[in-house]
């Protein structure tokens, strides 16, 4: 089992909201993980959004829109990241990484359409 | 402006050795911790290595531990990556990234091994 799973894919209208998870694996408690979150658009390398910790501790790359933001939903296990007012230019690949065991883990990736 | 530069990349042979270099400006770079982390061709991110500010820590994944060095001049602001042992499934774009945050990310330098 991955130590961080995502949808493989998602779709949704522009100006909709889209919510992508990022499940931690069993045993790994998402309450003590800073979640990061990365897009990568075809043949440019990933770009930093943000990362989320607690609501009242979430960090924003620079030059990110306030309409990327992060949570958690512990009952679940995972961390989300919602994309607000979907836009043409947001079809891309996201990725969640954690710090776990002094080694980086990526999750599997979740590739956004906008239709 | 963050800027890393890739260089090194290449083909080689699969058993092959292979050094990559990566140069930062528009930072200070000294106090950066710093990594690499790869994409094989249409897969998802792998992150490879990752190196302390002063070089007093690194960490690598099983993958590649034994075979993969990162290091690091602050007089020269630049990243190291010698691979040795290559094996086919290390074919991928190697990507030198900025700190635990993984907020600064070079264009990438393919590598090509080849059986």
């Amino acid at each position: 089992q991955a130590v961080l799973t995502q949808p493989s894919s998602l779709s949704a209208s522009p100006g909709a909201s889209a919510s992508l998870t990022c499940t931690l694996r069993s045993g790994i408690n998402v309450g003590t993980y800073r979640i990061y979150w990365y897009q990568q658009k075809p043949g440019s390398p990933p770009q930093y959004l943000l990362n989320f910790q607690s609501d009242s501790d979430e960090q924003r790359g620079s030059g990110v829109p306030s309409r990327f933001s992060g949570s958690k939903d512990t009952s679940a296990n995972a961390g989300i990241l919602l994309i607000s007012g979907l836009q043409s230019e947001d079809e891309a690949d996201y990725y969640c990484m954690i710090w776990h065991s002094s080694a980086s883990v990526f999750g599997t990736g979740t590739k956004v359409t906008v239709l | 402006e963050v800027q890393l530069v890739e260089s090194g990349g290449g083909l080689v042979q699969s058993g092959g050795s292979l050094r990559l270099s990566c140069a930062a400006s528009g930072f200070t770079f000294s106090i950066y911790n710093m990594n690499w982390v790869r994409q094989a061709p249409g897969k998802g991110l792998e992150w490879i290595s990752y190196i302390s500010s002063s070089s007093t820590s690194m960490y690598y994944p099983d993958s590649v531990k034994g075979r993969f060095t990162i290091s690091r001049d602050n007089a020269r602001n630049s990243v190291y990556l010698q691979m040795n042992s290559l094996r086919d499934e290390d074919s991928a774009v190697y990507y030198c990234v900025r700190g635990g945050d993984f907020d600064g990310w070079g264009q990438g330098t393919l590598v090509t091994i080849s059986s």
